[in-house]
């Protein structure tokens, strides 16, 4: 079984504080993504990569950066947190083959900025 | 860039009943379009996917068809149960190294 997991289920941070989100997954996959999921908004895609040290924007950036240092994890990092970042956070992976394939979704992180 | 639109936002059916699911894209280029369910307080998961080589797909209860012309892809969900009831993303990608765009979901919901 493909097992991806987050750092954690809920975060409370107030605004101004430096942010770390972690994504493990453990099936050596080559692909990484984080998404931001709102009500009414669907999924969107933050930042993606590729390979190791390798990354690329998604959709929403601003606010955010990432780290990946290893194929295994995939940091998110909100440098200086706002209340407008308050909401789901979700790490997927994929194997080889870019984006075609499913997507091993982890089990999301709740981020409250106040 | 890509842009999914999904029709409608909540759905409602009663159990037994057909559910149809309706998604669009921009991006003429596009080539692979999944389909993810998720259940209150879970992740999402794959349900069922096509690419573009194939006008229709079917598993079980589950079917999606996709119209390159028009642009758009649909889920068709026959004999709704109680279990189908859950939040439905589709998305479009144009495969390799590109992004996959989801829509902004459609809440069904299976009334027994």
């Amino acid at each position: 079984d493909v097992k991806v997991t987050q750092s954690s289920r809920y975060l409370v941070k107030r605004t101004g504080e430096k942010v770390f989100l972690e994504c493990v997954q453990d099936m050596d996959h080559e692909n990484m993504f984080w998404y931001r999921q709102d009500p009414g908004l669907g999924l969107r895609l933050i930042y993606f990569s590729y390979d190791v040290k390798m990354k690329e924007k998604g959709d929403i950036p601003e606010g955010y950066s990432v780290s990946r240092e290893k194929k295994e994890r995939f940091s998110l990092i909100l440098e200086s947190a706002s209340t407008n970042q308050t909401s789901m956070y979700l790490c997927a992976s994929t194997p080889a083959g870019g984006s075609l394939g499913e997507q091993f979704f982890g089990p999301g992180t709740r981020l409250t900025v106040l | 860039g890509e842009n999914v639109e999904q029709h409608p936002s909540t759905l409602s059916v009663q159990e037994g009943d057909s559910a149809v699911i309706k998604c669009t894209y921009s991006d003429s280029a596009s080539n692979y379009f999944p389909w993810y369910k998720q259940e209150l307080g879970k992740r999402p998961q794959l349900i069922i996917d096509i690419r573009s080589n194939v006008g229709e797909k079917k598993d079980q209860r589950i079917a999606v068809t996709l119209n390159k012309t028009a642009k758009h892809f649909s889920l068709h969900i026959t004999e709704t149960q109680p279990e189908d009831s859950a939040v439905y993303f589709c998305a479009a990608s144009q495969g390799g190294y590109q992004k996959v765009t989801f829509g902004t979901g459609t809440k069904l919901q299976v009334i027994p």
